[in-house]
């Protein structure tokens, strides 16, 4: 068990809904990263949040925004879904944002988009 | 275009052989990290290294970074059934926050 709680464990929706995906990070950790893993692009990295503050954006598509709250929370609003944001979606903590970045994940959120 | 290109994508090896997995990059990275995957579950972390020619072992798990710190190896020696999973390396470059990984390597360990 890494300490990062997500949820849920799996959603199921149609295209066009709007899904919200929820991150504990481990007690301490500050940064919150978001990841998609998909079979055919691999684990791919969205954004990262630091204590509350958007910190590094990687290939997170304009339909999809996230936020860290006061108590370092964080969701993952994903909108307008497409069949092909089908994936699974991992929330990752670590301690800072420096340097070994060592990051710690959660079980994941399977969405399906039908 | 991966930043880190893992080799082989596919490994499948009888229980007690040894097995090497190879990440490798033009880019010079910071830190490195190696993570097993098992199907539906996130990935954990197996260990980090920092320094170029760095040597770390864990059990029958040894890491190597590369002097250049371009490169890295993952070698399991007397590999059992348990070792099974997907293998990613990571990396973050110098002055980034991300971590870009590889595609991974899928370890099959028949009994």
């Amino acid at each position: 068990d890494s300490g990062v709680t997500q949820t849920p464990k799996h959603l199921i929706t149609a295209t066009g809904q709007r899904v919200t995906l929820r991150c504990s990070p481990r007690s301490g950790d500050l940064s919150v990263y978001w990841y998609q893993q998909s079979l055919d692009q691999g684990l791919q990295f969205l954004i990262q949040y630091y204590n509350g503050e958007e910190r590094a954006k990687g290939n997170i598509l304009e339909r999809f925004s996230a936020q860290q709250f006061p108590d370092l929370h964080s969701e993952l609003n994903l909108s307008s879904l497409e069949l092909g944001d089908s994936a699974l979606y991992f929330c990752a903590s670590s301690a800072t944002s420096g340097r070994s970045n060592e990051q710690f994940f959660g079980p994941g959120t399977r969405l399906t988009v039908l | 275009t991966q930043l880190l290109e893992q080799s082989p994508q596919f490994l499948s090896i009888q229980e007690g052989e040894n097995l090497t997995v190879y990440c490798n990059s033009s880019s010079v990275f910071s830190s490195l990290q190696w993570y097993r995957q098992e199907p539906g579950e996130g990935p954990v972390l197996l260990v980090t290294v920092v320094t170029g020619g760095e040597v770390k072992k864990l059990k029958r798990l040894t890491f190597q970074f590369g002097d250049a710190r371009k490169d890295s190896s993952l070698h399991i020696t007397a590999a059992q059934p348990g070792d099974t999973g997907l293998y990613l390396c990571a990396g973050s470059l110098s002055n980034d926050y991300k971590l870009s990984f590889g595609a991974g390597t899928t370890v099959t360990v028949r009994a």
